[in-house]
């Protein structure tokens, strides 16, 4: 089946420092790709998403470009703040505008000042 | 808009207990989820309803069952509460390529 598979955290970063989050996926085809982010004690909300190949993403400062050739999703930040502090999950959505979307297990952003 | 509204944000079960978890959306939206959030697991989904009237099994449905009231309306039941359904509970509604997420209702089973 279709699987989103997200490095390992926590991570943890000093304010201005540059952020990579990796993530890849498995699918039979071309899934839309998203990331999500979870602030303390909120829901998820869309961050960015690519819907097709060499598509980029991007958000508050935020980018990822869909790679097809590497099955990739990587979610790139030039300079975190305090404020990026928060949960990140990669999903895939295969299929279909409104089809269920498969998320990665989610990963732990700190930011110290 | 409230967006997505969850009830009660916080619960605590004892074993074998019953209780439904309410959700509702106000952005008249056709599809709306379930899911349940756990340290290291990520979102895993629970039930799914396409549209009014219909509903579907995602990931992890066992213990759970579902009804969709109405197009607002989504609720989610625990027959016989178990301390494995300890976590945190999630509701979300959608457009193409975009789900909104309710604040989530934190349950502990004892």
């Amino acid at each position: 089946g279709d699987s989103v598979t997200q490095m390992e955290g926590p991570v943890t970063l000093s304010e201005e420092a540059f952020l990579t989050i990796n993530c890849t996926y498995t699918a039979t085809g071309y899934p839309s790709l998203f990331w999500y982010v979870q602030y303390p004690g909120e829901g998820l909300q869309l961050l960015l998403k690519a819907t097709k190949a060499d598509d980029k993403g991007s958000n508050k400062g935020f980018e990822a470009t869909y790679r097809k050739e590497t099955t990739s999703f990587h979610l790139e930040k030039g300079s975190v703040q305090v404020s990026d502090s928060a949960v990140y999950f990669c999903a895939s959505q295969y299929t279909g505008a409104n089809s269920k979307l498969t998320f990665g297990k989610g990963i732990t952003l700190s930011v110290r000042p | 808009n409230a967006g997505v509204t969850q009830t009660p944000k916080f619960q605590v079960l004892k074993t074998g207990q019953s209780m439904t978890l309410q959700c509702a959306q106000d952005m008249n939206h056709n599809s709306m989820y379930w899911y349940r959030q756990d340290p290291g697991m990520g979102l895993r989904l629970i039930y799914y309803s396409a549209s009014e009237g219909t509903t579907d099994k995602g990931e992890v449905p066992n213990g759970y069952n579902v009804s969709r009231l109405n197009k607002r309306e989504f609720s989610l039941r625990l027959e016989s509460a178990a301390p494995s359904q300890t976590s945190v509970y999630f509701c979300a509604s959608s457009v193409p390529y975009e789900q909104f997420f309710g604040p989530g209702t934190r349950l502990t089973v004892l």
